[in-house]
């Protein structure tokens, strides 16, 4: 079983749709949380990072992480045609010295006009 | 005024040959990472350096030789190419503090024929 589950879609919404992006993982030593967006043929690019349990809010988006349910989501608001990209999970214990990421495979969403 | 910036963006060579790529990165950050994306777009972390010195080293043959001669360059060296080292090859930095803001380059594909 991978530490970090993550169905890799795709997944098409319309324009304007709510979109919700999720993973699983195994490791309870994880305390931060990431998102990363990937457009073809680039580098992953952060979105918004959390610290343990809780949400935080940026734009469009929201990031959830339930610790106990070991559950952690990307919600996108209104989305985008430009939203269409590979949404990577990413987490890590942080010893305070290695910033050691374990990745999700990613999902692929497409959001059609 | 690129941040994390990784040479070649495509390399195609023979098996057997012996190739380098390159990252410099201009953020001042302390800590630089090798990755490496193979075709199902999984994401795995190789090495890491902080301030020029290992500190992660993951599962990776010995043929993949990193090098830091300075906090804002790490490159990778590959001895003995083999068809399956051909994926994309990202390099990424993050600053001292700041747990897993981790900003990665525009990636390195490598093809092995």
């Amino acid at each position: 079983q991978k530490e970090v589950e993550q169905d890799p879609g795709p997944l098409s919404v319309p324009e304007g749709a709510i979109v919700s992006l999720n993973c699983t993982y195994s490791n309870s030593a994880f305390q931060y949380f990431m998102w990363y967006r990937q457009y073809s043929r680039k580098g992953p690019e952060l979105l918004m990072y959390t610290y343990s349990s809780g949400n935080k809010e940026d734009g469009r988006f929201t990031a959830q992480v339930d610790k106990s349910s070991k559950y952690i989501s990307l919600f996108i608001r209104d989305s985008q045609p430009s939203d269409s990209a590979t949404y990577l999970c990413a987490m890590n214990p942080y010893t305070g010295t290695a910033s050691k990421l374990t990745f999700g495979t990613g999902t692929r969403l497409q959001v059609t006009l | 005024d690129t941040a994390v910036s990784q040479t070649p963006k495509y390399l195609v060579t023979q098996m057997g040959n012996d190739k380098s790529i390159k990252c410099e990165q201009n953020l001042g950050h302390d800590t630089m990472y090798w990755y490496k994306q193979d075709s199902k777009k999984f994401l795995k972390i190789m090495f890491s350096y902080n301030n020029k010195e290992l500190i992660i080293n993951e599962t990776v043959p010995n043929r993949f030789s990193p090098k830091s001669p300075d906090k804002a360059h790490l490159n990778l060296h590959i001895n003995s190419l083999e068809l399956g080292d051909s994926a994309v090859y990202f390099c990424a930095s993050s600053p001292r503090g700041t747990p897993d803001t981790q900003y990665f380059g525009p990636g390195t594909r490598l093809t092995v024929l």
